[in-house]
């Protein structure tokens, strides 16, 4: 079966700009998690979504945000971004809420110039 | 949610058995042990998950000493492909509303020919 698909795969943004990824889980999976992953902080959460409804949220600011469809697919959306979002986004879906483990995506490499 | 502590690298030959010990001195009773693997630009896939005592699949074994308050990834054989970061995980909450991850720095495993 397909697994977490992200698109696009490469991103590159100025200052100021606002960017828009999507990804679309396995199919049955309705959580859907974004990490970002820097080399200095690591891997940290954003958001997770269930059902579209928000339902844990991470340490970062009101610039990022996300939501999720009713056909389980996800956006996260990133506003007047910053040089320090230069990050690779991924994706994670699970069935139910983990116990049998999340699939990741690739993620999107964005780039903020 | 428990922290973990894992070596920040590891030094490997090809067809040695690893071992990655991964510290949670304060893993609370519901809580799952997983592991990830991350290759580099891509998203961490899942390897083992357990509970208590011993874990076996096709990839790797995962045991768990009875005070739970570490855990021991065991990687047969590797091979150069085995070249990764791998990531301990605990504090999981099924179906609750503590659904994410918290990465650790994991440990870079490097295997040598």
């Amino acid at each position: 079966k397909a697994g977490v698909t992200q698109t696009p795969r490469y991103l590159i943004k100025t200052r100021g700009q606002q960017v828009t990824l999507s990804c679309s889980p396995i199919s049955g999976h309705r959580s859907v998690s974004w990490y970002q992953q820097t080399p200095g902080q690591g891997l940290q959460f954003l958001f997770e979504y269930f059902s579209e409804t928000q339902r844990n949220k991470g340490n970062f600011p009101g610039r990022f945000s996300g939501r999720q469809f009713s056909n389980s697919r996800s956006e996260m959306n990133v506003s007047t971004l910053e040089l320090g979002d230069s990050a690779l986004y991924l994706c994670a879906s699970s069935f139910d809420g983990g116990k049998a483990g999340y699939t990741f995506g690739s993620g999107t490499r964005l780039t903020v110039v | 949610l428990a922290k973990t502590t894992q070596p920040i690298s590891m030094d490997s030959y090809e067809g040695q058995e690893v071992n990655i010990t991964c510290s949670h001195n304060n893993i609370a009773t519901n809580d799952y042990i997983t592991w990830y693997q991350q290759f580099p630009s891509q998203g961490p896939r899942f390897i083992i998950q357990g509970y208590k005592t011993k874990v076996t699949n096709e990839v790797a074994s995962l045991f768990i000493p009875a005070d739970r308050k570490s855990s021991t990834l065991s990687l047969p054989r590797v091979s150069l492909s085995d070249t990764a970061v791998y990531y301990c995980l605990v504090g999981l909450n099924y179906g609750g509303a503590t659904n994410k991850l918290i990465f650790g720095t994991g440990t870079l495993l490097a295997v040598q020919p």
